[in-house]
């Protein structure tokens, strides 16, 4: 079955720079990346996802980037705000063959002011 | 609006007390499951149900029960609780499996 590995577990950066967070999967028949962001004491919540048919999609400061070759996805947040703050989950599944939704540990990802 | 709703969102009982969590959705979603979420070990999959009268083991399954007599709910049983089942729980719908996840509120479960 499918395995997603996610890098790094926890991420301190300064506002305003950049975050990057990393996914691996091992089935290379998935073919949905979604991430969700998870604030402290809520539900995960879906921010942006991608499908194998494209390599990269940006929604304001918020990228996902995906490369099938080498199997792995990535999540780019720039000009970080404190409401970045929380915990960001990368999945992986392969949808036509309704696989279930496979979820990486988390990242904690902390805004410094 | 379109929501899935648990029930209760906080719960502190005692060892081999039985309990049900409730899971409601109104999005009309055929896939439906439960997740246990624990630090440091991510969302993990307890149960999941496919459609109607459709369920399934997910990877941590032992000691729970569920059923899906209606396709809108979807109740997490506890027969007889463990204080290892001290843990934040999550139900999600989906349209299908794979598909993307709306989660519900959670519930925060003390077993003691």
């Amino acid at each position: 079955g499918e395995n997603v590995e996610q890098h790094p577990s926890t991420l301190s950066v300064q506002e305003g720079d950049s975050a990057v967070i990393k996914c691996t999967y091992s089935d290379s028949a998935s073919n949905y990346f979604p991430w969700y962001k998870q604030e402290l004491g809520k539900r995960p919540q879906l921010i942006i996802d991608i499908r194998s048919n494209v390599g990269e999609k940006k929604d304001q400061r918020i990228a996902v980037t995906l490369n099938k070759t080498a199997k792995h996805f990535s999540l780019h947040i720039t000009e970080t705000q404190p409401e970045d703050s929380a915990v960001y989950f990368c999945a992986a599944s392969n949808i036509q063959g309704a696989q279930k939704l496979v979820f990486g540990q988390g990242t904690r990802l902390t805004i410094n002011p | 609006e379109a929501q899935v709703t648990q029930n209760p969102r906080y719960l502190i009982t005692v060892t081999g007390k039985k309990l049900t969590v409730t899971c409601s959705q109104n999005m009309n979603h055929e896939y439906m499951s439960w997740y246990r979420q624990d630090p440091g070990l991510g969302l993990r999959q307890i149960y999941y149900s496919m459609n109607v009268e459709v369920t399934d083991k997910g990877d941590v399954p032992e000691g729970y029960k569920v059923s899906r007599k209606e396709k809108r709910n979807f109740p997490l049983i506890l027969e007889s609780p463990s204080p290892n089942q001290t843990s934040l729980y999550f139900c999600a719908s989906s349209s299908y499996r794979g598909d993307t996840q709306y989660f519900g509120p959670g519930t925060r479960l003390t077993v003691l």
